[in-house]
């Protein structure tokens, strides 16, 4: 099971945004990280804790293994807003955390 | 550039089968290079990994759907569906495809809202 904190936060552009994703046992680095926003489709971020995908702005990083993991956006952008999902694939079934809604404050 | 493009009917009967096919351009399952997947979002938002496919016909089902759900592949057409039988009001939600399910989930379509409806 995946725990996403907070549920909510309230951010400006420009903010530094930490979220983070607990598991309940280990899921070593098998750890992805998805932005979605109202009527799209989820898009992958960072895979394997802390790379990031192709033509991902690097103001997105990732950290973390084991069962404590965090995204972090050094600089909030208006594209940024939306909501994010994190994914573990080291313990089949594949799990998605609940969610964490970035709005504009 | 990777597509994939869920159809399908977006009202279903409760006790019926929900069908879903993805269409997948810009990749060929056949290449043996990638898992096809089908994940589904609640109306909470919440997201649940249905299952996968290879293009060798093997799969792997979420035990919360196995003994409903079947994941099919079409190599000629570049192609793999999903059904899920006795649907009920849980089952109502939007529907994706995505290309991944080894591990992460790299590609998605724009996926389908299907809603079961008495």
């Amino acid at each position: 099971q995946m725990t996403q904190s907070p549920s909510t936060l309230s951010a400006s552009v420009g903010d530094r945004v930490t979220i983070t994703c607990r598991a309940s046992q280990s899921v070593n680095n098998g750890l992805a990280w998805y932005h979605q926003t109202p009527g799209k489709a989820p898009k992958l971020l960072i895979y394997k804790a802390s790379t990031l995908q192709t033509g991902v702005p690097s103001t997105f990083s990732g950290s973390g293994s084991g069962t404590e993991f965090t995204l972090t956006i050094s600089g909030l952008q208006p594209d940024d807003f939306g909501t994010y999902y994190c994914q573990q694939y080291n313990i089949y079934p594949w799990t998605f955390g609940q969610g964490t809604k970035v709005e504009i404050k | 550039q990777v597509q994939l493009q869920e159809s399908g009917p977006g009202l279903v009967r409760p006790l019926q089968t929900l069908s879903l096919t993805c269409t997948v351009s810009g990749d060929s399952i056949s290449s043996g290079g990638h898992y096809w997947s089908w994940i589904r979002q609640h109306p909470g938002g919440g997201l649940e990994w249905i299952g996968y496919i290879y293009y060798s016909g093997n799969t792997y089902y979420n035990p919360s759907l196995r003994s409903r759900v079947t994941i099919s592949v079409d190599t000629s057409k570049n192609q793999f569906s999903l059904m899920v039988t006795s649907v009920t009001a849980a089952d109502t939600g939007v529907y994706y495809c995505a290309r991944g399910g080894y591990e992460y989930f790299d590609y998605w379509g724009q996926g389908t809202q299907v809603t079961v409806y008495s």
